[in-house]
């Protein structure tokens, strides 16, 4: 499988829920990031990991907890989010954080709606 | 603080017709300009870029025009066609931050 693959594609979650996003990328990228985006707003740049250490963590609520256990794959965990963490997030990945001639490649995402 | 803005939400082309999509940004630092195209239900794929050093890249009916001095970029497409109708996200690095636009619809009508 190539590519960037993101699990689930769709939750729906309550506020009190733990729920974990996963990201698997079998490009031998060693770079990968979690964006978040809202509707009509820019993608906004949540965390950046950098073979496995994480190197961006961009002022994200400590209720966002990302985990990066190999250079293949990134989770975030979710645990009491609020219904404005509702909107899709998007993993992607890079060869490296500086080597950017084809840019990131971005998983579908996954759809989040908090009840 | 939106340092890269895509002023246009939409943007209507007759197919056949040039699409100009723009972008302006506001920190002289970005050193690195980047396009995606992303249709619904899918993640964003990488579609052209330029480096701060070059005015001009250009991929088949794809080029993207630089002018650091107005902190401007442009994306055209020539021929536009059906399949190319989707949102375009411009996006601008310095060092490890990459920073998106809010996007363009962009429709190209048969």
């Amino acid at each position: 499988e190539t590519g960037v693959t993101q699990t689930p594609r769709h939750l729906v979650m309550g506020m009190t829920n733990k729920k974990s996003l996963k990201c698997e990328q079998h490009l031998g990228h060693n770079a990968m990031y979690w964006y978040k985006q809202s509707a009509k707003k820019p993608l906004e740049l949540m965390f950046v990991y950098n073979f496995k250490e994480q190197t961006e963590n961009n002022s994200v609520p400590s209720r966002f907890s990302p985990e990066c256990p190999n250079s293949s794959h990134l989770f975030l965990h979710l645990h009491t989010l609020q219904p404005e963490d509702s909107a899709l997030y998007l993993c992607a990945s890079s060869q490296s954080l500086q080597f950017l001639n084809y840019g990131y490649t971005f998983g579908s995402g996954t759809r989040l709606t908090v009840v | 603080d939106q340092q890269v803005k895509q002023n246009s939400p939409s943007l209507s082309v007759q197919e056949g017709r040039i699409s100009i999509l723009n972008c302006d940004y506001t920190n002289s630092m970005f050193d690195y300009f980047l396009w995606y195209k992303k249709y619904p239900a899918e993640g964003p794929t990488f579609l052209i870029s330029i480096s701060s050093i070059k005015d001009k890249n250009e991929d088949g009916r794809f080029t993207v025009f630089l002018n650091k001095s107005a902190k401007h970029l442009s994306l055209h497409i020539v021929p536009s066609q059906p399949g190319d109708s989707a949102v375009y996200f411009c996006a601008a690095k310095n060092n490890n931050d990459m920073r998106f636009g809010a996007g363009t619809r962009l429709t190209v009508k048969p």
